[in-house]
């Protein structure tokens, strides 16, 4: 099945320090969605995007919607331990209803 | 957020039966409901996109007479594994798209059911 490209695949962080992950395609997207997975669980979304060079703010998560409707970029700033899980970003695809999936960022937060 | 919820969180079940999973957005009407597999540490795979009262479109490579979808009412979406195998198990999540009170809602998801075929 078709996947965005996400990365980087996984990273280890001090508590503190901030986290920078981004997905890219050759498609373009007219959504870009950013969503957290814990284990046994369903995505949870964090942050949704829906307009090229869009910036949102969700606390200390930041995203854009790339101006070329192909990437998107997600920022934690100050990480603490509990944001510890993996990272999805999704995109719909321009013309469809489809919604598909970057390969995901594996946090780990050292305390 | 809107809610969607998703049951069983887990079956276990033996090669041959059938499994019925249910997925209901709980607070807005969801015009456009996906189910997604995944495997232990990899990214969602898109299975299937249902429209509520229509066919539901499957993606490349995933059987339709085995994944059942019926998409009865834009509350309710089902998926079917007919016939289980243990090639079968897998962790499986509903996901909804709609509208409520002319807002545009975003994707949601259930917290997904753990199937294990023995």
């Amino acid at each position: 099945g078709q996947q965005l490209n996400q990365s980087p695949q996984s990273m280890f962080i001090q508590e503190g320090e901030d986290v920078s992950m981004n997905c890219t395609s050759s498609s373009i997207f007219n959504t870009w969605l950013w969503y957290k997975q814990d284990p046994g669980e369903g995505p949870v979304l964090l942050i949704a995007l829906y307009k090229a060079g869009e910036l949102t703010s969700n606390g200390r998560l930041t995203a854009q919607f790339g101006i070329t409707r192909k990437d998107s970029f997600l920022n934690i700033s100050a990480s603490i331990p509990s944001d510890v899980g993996i990272y999805f970003c999704a995109g719909q695809l321009t013309g469809t209803y489809k919604y598909i999936f970057g390969t995901g960022t594996r946090l780990k937060v050292l305390a | 957020g809107a809610v969607v919820s998703q049951h069983p969180s887990r079956v276990i079940c033996k090669s041959g039966t059938s499994v019925k999973i249910e997925c209901r957005s709980l607070d807005f009407q969801a015009t456009t409901m996906f189910w997604y597999r995944q495997f232990p540490k990899q990214s969602l795979m898109l299975m299937a996109t249902s429209n509520e009262g229509s066919k539901a479109t499957y993606e490349q490579g995933v059987e339709k007479d085995k994944f059942l979808i019926n998409h009865a009412s834009l509350t309710l979406s089902t998926l079917t594994v007919t016939s289980a195998h243990p090639e079968d198990s897998s962790f499986y999540i509903c996901s909804a798209e709609g509208q409520a009170g002319g807002k545009r809602e975003k994707l949601f998801f259930g917290s997904g059911t753990q199937l294990s075929v023995l």
